[in-house]
């Protein structure tokens, strides 16, 4: 079946070093692939999407690029802040019934220190 | 953000209490969903609801019990939980089901301890 894989965390850095979270992915198809993001004591944001192969989902500084021959969607940022500090969850939308359901990874805890 | 609200925002209970959780949806959506939350494991989808209807039942245990009255409200009926169903209860809304490209917005959750 469809499945999310992503790296293990803790990831701890220190401001302004480079992230990258790792996500590959197992699926039937072609879907669409989420990263969100859950800040302490909240629910889950989308920060970003991509719906087809070669597409790069961005905001807030964070990129991440759509590659169907790795079957891959890597978190990237260039410069961390502390407030990005949460747990970042990759996730693809499940295509093979007819309810649009998403399937996460375990999620990857970024801890960034001033 | 305010679109998905879920109260309450904490709740213990003991294994023979009756509760029920609460989600409200303000985007005018008609899909809302039930996860389970729960450390070192993927998040785990429990219930969808697609214009009040029911669409998917994850092999959920029958002592968790969804309605949904509206499409802009969902509760969560709890009856003689167990420890292990201890764990964040996060609601989701999308526009629908249909749209594999539909970003679901997730309110903050309840933290539910089941003693």
């Amino acid at each position: 079946g469809n499945s999310v894989t992503q790296m293990e965390g803790p990831v701890t850095l220190s401001e302004e070093a480079f992230l990258t979270i790792n996500c590959t992915y197992t699926a039937t198809g072609y879907p669409s692939l989420f990263w969100y993001v859950q800040y302490p004591g909240e629910g889950l944001q989308l920060l970003l999407k991509a719906t087809k192969a070669d597409d790069k989902g961005s905001n807030k500084g964070f990129e991440a690029t759509y590659r169907k021959e790795t079957t891959s969607f890597h978190l990237e940022k260039g410069s961390v802040q502390v407030s990005d500090s949460a747990v970042y969850f990759c996730a693809l939308s499940d295509r093979s019934g007819a309810t649009n359901k998403l399937i996460f990874g375990t999620g990857t805890l970024l801890a960034v220190q001033p | 953000e305010t679109g998905v609200t879920q109260t309450p925002r904490h709740l213990v209970m003991g294994m023979t209490n009756k509760k029920s959780l609460k989600c409200e949806q303000h985007l005018g959506h008609n899909a809302m969903y039930w996860y389970k939350q729960s450390a070192k494991k993927p998040l785990e989808l429990m219930f969808v609801y697609n214009f009040k209807e029911q669409t998917e039942n994850n092999s959920v245990p029958s002592r968790f019990s969804p309605e949904c009255p509206n499409s802009s409200h969902l509760f969560l009926h709890l009856h003689t939980l167990q420890p292990e169903d201890s764990a964040l209860y996060l609601c989701a809304s999308s526009q629908d089901t249909g749209g594999f490209t539909d970003t679901q917005y997730f309110g903050p959750g309840t933290r539910l301890t089941v003693l």
